[in-house]
């Protein structure tokens, strides 16, 4: 099975705060990697794909990249509505995994 | 508009079995793999299970290979996940979730979740 580590798993940051989150795979992942966004009591959202395809509707502040085994998510000048916590997930064998999360919270 | 509707979590004994079900409207259901994931009280998300569109090619996680079975009846455009054997550790809030495409298995839409909870 590929894992996923994210880095940190929580960051305190401030409104208009520029935000990296890093997630490791145990093994190569090409770039079949997605993030996604949930927030408390709510279904995650679908944010990114193949690494750094942004879903529709998804606001340009948000940004992916990497290849192999190391991807980062970053949000530009962070936004109230960011607060939440955000997991990698790879999609490029199975068992299909999900990083451990990572909180980022005022 | 996507809609995943999920039902059937309850109170559940250990080693006993539960359908989960997932009504699906808004896109051409037969023509998208769909997916079980799963999360824990407080704890992260964990893939359970995947169904392509035929039908017929499925996987699962190790964790429940064997107990869970995953199925789908297109004519009532709904997605199933049958589980037995449940364990204490089977507690948690299922989500069903449609994948972007055949060529993209990343999660692009999911329903509000149903829970499972297993104890006695």
């Amino acid at each position: 099975d590929i894992q996923l580590t994210q880095s940190p798993s929580t960051l305190s940051a401030s409104v208009g705060d520029r935000v990296t989150i890093t997630c490791r795979a145990s093994q190569s992942v090409s770039t079949w990697l997605a993030w996604y966004q949930q927030k408390p009591g709510k279904a995650p959202k679908f944010l990114i794909y193949k690494t750094s395809t942004l879903e529709t509707g998804v606001p340009s502040r948000f940004s992916g990249s990497g290849s192999g085994t190391e991807f980062t998510l970053t949000i530009n000048s962070l936004q109230p509505d960011d607060f939440a916590t955000y997991y990698c997930q790879q999609y490029n064998s199975y068992p299909l995994t999900f990083g451990g999360g990572t909180k980022v919270e005022i | 508009e996507v809609q995943l509707l999920e039902s059937g979590g309850n109170l559940v004994q250990p080693g006993g079995s539960l359908t989960l079900s997932c009504a699906a409207s808004g896109f051409t259901f037969k023509d998208y793999a769909m997916n079980w994931v799963r999360q824990a009280p407080g704890q992260g998300l964990e893939w359970v299970s995947i169904i392509f569109s035929d039908g017929l090619r499925t996987h699962y996680s190790p964790s429940v290979k064997g107990r869970f079975t995953i199925s789908r009846d297109t004519s009532k455009n709904t997605l199933f996940l049958h589980m037995s054997s449940l364990r204490t550790d089977d507690s948690a809030v299922y989500y069903c979730a449609k994948v972007v495409s055949a060529a993209t298995i990343a999660l692009e839409s999911w329903g509000q979740g149903t829970l499972v909870t297993v104890s006695s």
